[in-house]
């Protein structure tokens, strides 16, 4: 069964640093997104992705995120001067369609210091 | 906007017996259901949807949940717990934002199963 991937699974940084996250989809899905998982606390909802453009942002994603499809199979998340309140649980999700269900990569955690 | 409440933040139950997880949401515009499933250091599977029709939805692992438009509720039960049901659950509501369907998670409720 095609899954959505994640790398790497733990990225640990200095505060300041820009940072990549990235992801790979499922293969036949048109609609990408971001979400963020702070320890202990809910998935919260920071960018969806689709036909090379930002559909939906949160107010999380202010101007240090940037979210690129560089090729026909990777979606990354960079953020350019981590924060330590940006250390979480960072999922990606696809979807073939808006509204239907949304599969989850297993996570990469950051660590900033 | 809509926004979802997971009432318990914990649930411990004996192996066997049966669970309520309880979700409710609110939103001014018709809305999609789900209940996800996290395990440890793993993300997040789903264990089953609404999006229209019979309001009694089954999922994997033996997960049922009742859509109640009335009460706004849509509560995940099972009648039987088993040890590797340890878990945090996650409800979320998906409702059209702009172009997209965008889903607002719950808190999560964390499900823990003793022998």
């Amino acid at each position: 069964e095609p899954e959505v991937t994640q790398t790497p699974s733990h990225q640990v940084t200095q505060m300041g640093q820009e940072v990549i996250l990235r992801c790979v989809p499922i293969s036949n899905h048109l609609y990408f997104y971001w979400y963020r998982q702070i320890l202990g606390q809910k998935v919260e909802f920071l960018v969806s992705f689709y036909n090379n453009e930002i559909s939906e942002k949160s107010e999380i994603f202010d101007d240090q995120f940037s979210v690129e499809r560089p090729d026909g199979s990777n979606f990354t998340l960079k953020i350019r001067s981590t924060k330590l309140e940006d250390s979480a649980m960072y999922f990606c999700a696809s979807t073939r369609e808006t509204g239907d269900t949304q599969y989850f990569g297993p996570g990469t955690r950051l660590t900033v210091l | 906007a809509q926004s979802v409440t997971q009432l318990d933040s914990q649930v411990p139950v004996f192996e066997e017996a049966p669970v309520e997880l309880r979700c409710n949401y609110s939103s001014s515009v018709s809305v999609y259901l789900f209940w996800y499933v996290q395990y440890p250091n793993q993300g997040l599977q789903l264990l089953l949807k609404y999006l229209s029709g019979s309001t009694l939805v089954k999922g994997i692992n033996g997960f049922e949940a009742e859509f109640n438009k009335s009460q706004t509720s849509f509560h995940l039960r099972k009648p039987s717990v088993h040890i590797s049901d340890t878990a945090e659950y996650f409800c979320a509501v998906s409702a059209r934002t702009g172009g997209s369907y965008i889903p607002t998670f719950g808190r999560g409720t964390s499900l823990i199963v003793h022998p």
